[in-house]
């Protein structure tokens, strides 16, 4: 079954703090592993894809690592402007090349 | 660049009663979704369309329909609203099979 766990479920961080979130997936075919962010009260906002196991990708303080089953998103020196809800999905071949989300992680930054 | 649109953005709805929640893109792309979204659950695929003319049942289409007569309009109907179909519905579209997915910033609904 294709599936795609996400942990912590919630993470509170003092600014300056680094950590990572982690995605675990089973996914048959996978086309590709997503990370969006999103605000309350909105849609989620595209950050990065990851096409093979060993790629990297970076955008200011966030790093995202791609293996055969987990991929990561790790956080460095955050700012409370970084607090929001961190999905990831994968995406399979087959019909409609569905995504398959996360429920997500929470992150919330202390000044 | 509008994006991804969705109208409306909040709506409350008695038991029995329809509606339609609105979806339009102005970026070409071939593939939409509608998704809902629910406290802790994650977002789940109601019914996706790989072009205009196609479409096809994700993984709660229970409840809903949706049509695609033109590559930009991706409508998605509500029949008969239950409570159980409070959500936050969002419509996603996609470039291909490898590009990320472009969200709108969802519909709230509310069946009382």
């Amino acid at each position: 079954e294709d599936q795609v766990t996400q942990s912590p479920e919630a993470l509170r961080l003092q600014e300056g703090e680094s950590s990572s979130l982690n995605c675990s997936y089973t996914v048959s075919g996978l086309r590709g592993l997503f990370w969006y962010r999103q605000d309350p009260g909105k849609g989620p906002e595209f950050l990065f894809t990851l096409y093979s196991a060993g790629e990297e990708k970076e955008k200011e303080r966030l790093k995202a690592t791609l293996t055969k089953k987990e991929s990561f998103l790790h956080i460095t020196a955050p700012k409370p402007e970084d607090s929001a809800t961190y999905l990831c999905a994968a995406r399979r071949v087959g019909t409609g090349n569905q995504f398959y989300f996360g429920t997500g992680t929470s992150l919330t930054v202390i000044p | 660049n509008a994006g991804v649109t969705q109208t409306p953005k909040f709506r409350i709805l008695k038991i029995g009663q329809s509606m339609t929640l609105q979806c339009a893109q102005d970026m070409n792309h071939n593939y939409m979704y509608w998704y809902r979204q629910d406290p802790g659950m994650g977002l789940k695929l109601i019914y996706y369309s790989v072009g205009a003319g196609i479409t096809d049942k994700g993984e709660v289409p229970n409840g809903y329909n949706v049509s695609r007569s033109t590559t930009e309009d991706f409508p998605l109907r509500l029949e008969l609203a239950a409570p159980s179909q409070t959500s936050v519905y969002f419509c996603a579209s996609t470039q291909d099979r490898y590009t990320e997915a472009f969200f709108g910033q969802g519909t709230r609904l509310t069946v009382v």
